[in-house]
C-alpha cells in the first residue's frame, strides 16, 4: 500500500530557531498534501492545504509567515516552523492524497513531534 | 461546511464486553467518513471508512461502522474488546476520499481486564 514518511520522527529546539519538517509520498505522486497539528490531549487541527507548484492554503488562525510551506515536487511537501517557541511545541502530521484510481485516498505520516525549550 | 461530533469523551468497557463510539456528523454535501485510531505517541491508523458503496462498513481488528443518514450517525461497534483495542479513536468527515479530512473531538476508550 501507499506509504508516507515524515522526517524527522522528533526534534528538540531552542526558543527562537527554524525547524524543517518533511513529508515524503513514497511510492505515488501527490498533488495534495496537508498538515495537521495535534496538541497534547487534543483532537487534529487542520494547518494548511499544500498544492505542488502553488501556494498553500492556510486555514483560519494558522499564521502563514510563521508556518512556511513548500510543495516543490510531487512526492515532498515542507514545514517549516519559523522562530519556534514553546507554544509551537506539538505533534505535526502531514498526509499525502491519492486521488485517482481504486485506491484513492488519503494517506497520514507517522508524526513529529516538536519541542520547543 | 462539515464538522463531527463525539459523544464520550472518554469510554471504558470490560474485555470481552461491547464496544460502542459514538459519532455524529454534520455535512451539507453527501460525506465520506472515516473511523481513525492513535495509540500513544503514534501516529493514526485508518479502521475503516465510508464511501457510499454500503452502509455498513467492516474495517481492520473486528471493527465495523454503520452510516445512517437519518440519524447522520456513524457510530463504531466491536463485538468483544480486547486489551490491546485501548487507545483514542478519531471520528472523521471528508467531501471526498482524498480531501482534506475534519477530525472529531476524540474518544478515549479503556478496556478493564
Amino acid at each position: 500500500g501507499a506509504v508516507v514518511s515524515q522526517h524527522p520522527s522528533w526534534v528538540i529546539c531552542k526558543s527562537g530557531t527554524s525547524v524543517k519538517i518533511e513529508c515524503r509520498s513514497l511510492d505515488f505522486q501527490a498533488t495534495t498534501m496537508f498538515w495537521y497539528r495535534q496538541f497534547p490531549k487534543q483532537s487534529l487541527m487542520l494547518m494548511a492545504t499544500s498544492n505542488e507548484g502553488s501556494k498553500a492554503t492556510y486555514e483560519q488562525g494558522v499564521e502563514k509567515d510563521k508556518f512556511l510551506i513548500n510543495h516543490a515536487s510531487l512526492t515532498l511537501s515542507t514545514l517549516t516552523v519559523t522562530s519556534a517557541h514553546p507554544e509551537d511545541s506539538s505533534f505535526y502530521i502531514c498526509s499525502a492524497s491519492l486521488n485517482s484510481g481504486p485506491q484513492e485516498t488519503q494517506y497520514f505520516g507517522p508524526g513529529t513531534r516538536l519541542l520547543v525549550l | 461546511a462539515q464538522s463531527v461530533t463525539q459523544l464520550g469523551s472518554h469510554v471504558s468497557v470490560s474485555e470481552g464486553a461491547l464496544v460502542l463510539l459514538r459519532c455524529n456528523y454534520s455535512s451539507s454535501v453527501p460525506p465520506y467518513l472515516f473511523w481513525y485510531v492513535q495509540y500513544p505517541n503514534q501516529g493514526l491508523q485508518l479502521l475503516l471508512k465510508y464511501t457510499s458503496a454500503a452502509t455498513l462498513v467492516k474495517g481492520i481488528n473486528g471493527f465495523e461502522a454503520e452510516f445512517k443518514k437519518s440519524e447522520t450517525s456513524f457510530h463504531l461497534t466491536k463485538p468483544s474488546a480486547h486489551m490491546s483495542d485501548a487507545a483514542e479513536y478519531f471520528c472523521a468527515v471528508s467531501q471526498t476520499s482524498y480531501d482534506k479530512v475534519i477530525f472529531g473531538p476524540g474518544t478515549s476508550l479503556s478496556v478493564i481486564p
